[in-house]
């Protein structure tokens, strides 16, 4: 039973412009949250975090959005650029509990 | 100072026979997890030590596969009797602790033949 789920296997997105990667969970006790990039052959890489206290953080091009009633959410990325071509895993964690993963989303950045 | 080193980074074995993975987590770091990434799905949980202890091994697939820390270090992820359903990219993570992001090593790509 997925508790994290990214719903769209893949997004292609034209350089410029912004790219949008959701992500829904299922555990309403889950209070951290977390997005990764990975590129292949490499491990995942950390991207931005959000505390369920908050329902926004921003770092650079890079912005993550909660919307906890709803236990959804979102990382922008504004604007894209070509290495942003990888794949996104979004993570959650209740404290003190193990960290779990979405299945990824594949983002393609168009030139 | 120096990431999370995983060795060895490719391993190809024979099915039947017993593979030993490797996790230098990042010094001082107290949390350790183990996932599994098969091809084309996405990051599996396996096993996370807090210290030496595991509170959470629900994500091991089978009595097949153990692991262990020792000094609150070095882990190794043991699969006994290798299954072609068992290859798949093999990740450790590390992390100061609560609520702290995982830092990854690049994994071990171990293959079942």
């Amino acid at each position: 039973d997925q508790q994290v789920k990214q719903n769209s296997p893949s997004l292609s997105v034209q350089e410029g412009r912004i790219s949008i990667l959701n992500c829904d969970y299922t555990n309403s006790m889950f209070d951290y949250f977390l997005w990764y990039k990975k590129y292949p052959a490499e491990g995942p890489t950390f991207l931005i975090s959000i505390s369920s206290i908050k329902d926004k953080n921003e770092d650079g091009r890079f912005t993550v959005f909660l919307n906890k009633s709803a236990k959804h959410l979102s990382l922008h990325i504004v604007p894209s650029q070509p290495g942003d071509s990888a794949v996104y895993f979004c993570a959650a964690t209740e404290i003190g509990d193990k960290i779990i993963f979405g299945k990824g989303t594949r983002l393609h950045i168009l030139p | 100072g120096a990431g999370v080193s995983q060795s060895p980074s490719n391993k190809v074995t024979e099915k039947g026979k017993d593979v030993e993975l490797r996790c230098d987590p990042i010094s001082g770091h107290t949390a350790l997890y183990w996932y599994r990434q098969s091809l084309g799905q996405g990051l599996e949980f396996l096993i996370y030590f807090q210290g030496n202890s595991a509170p959470d091994k629900s994500g091991l697939p089978s009595d097949r596969f153990s692991a262990e820390r020792t000094g609150g270090s070095v882990s190794t992820l043991t699969i006994q009797r290798t299954q072609q359903e068992d290859s798949a990219v093999y990740l450790c993570a590390s992390s100061p602790g609560n609520n702290s992001p995982l830092h990854f090593g690049n994994g071990t790509r171990l293959t079942v033949t």
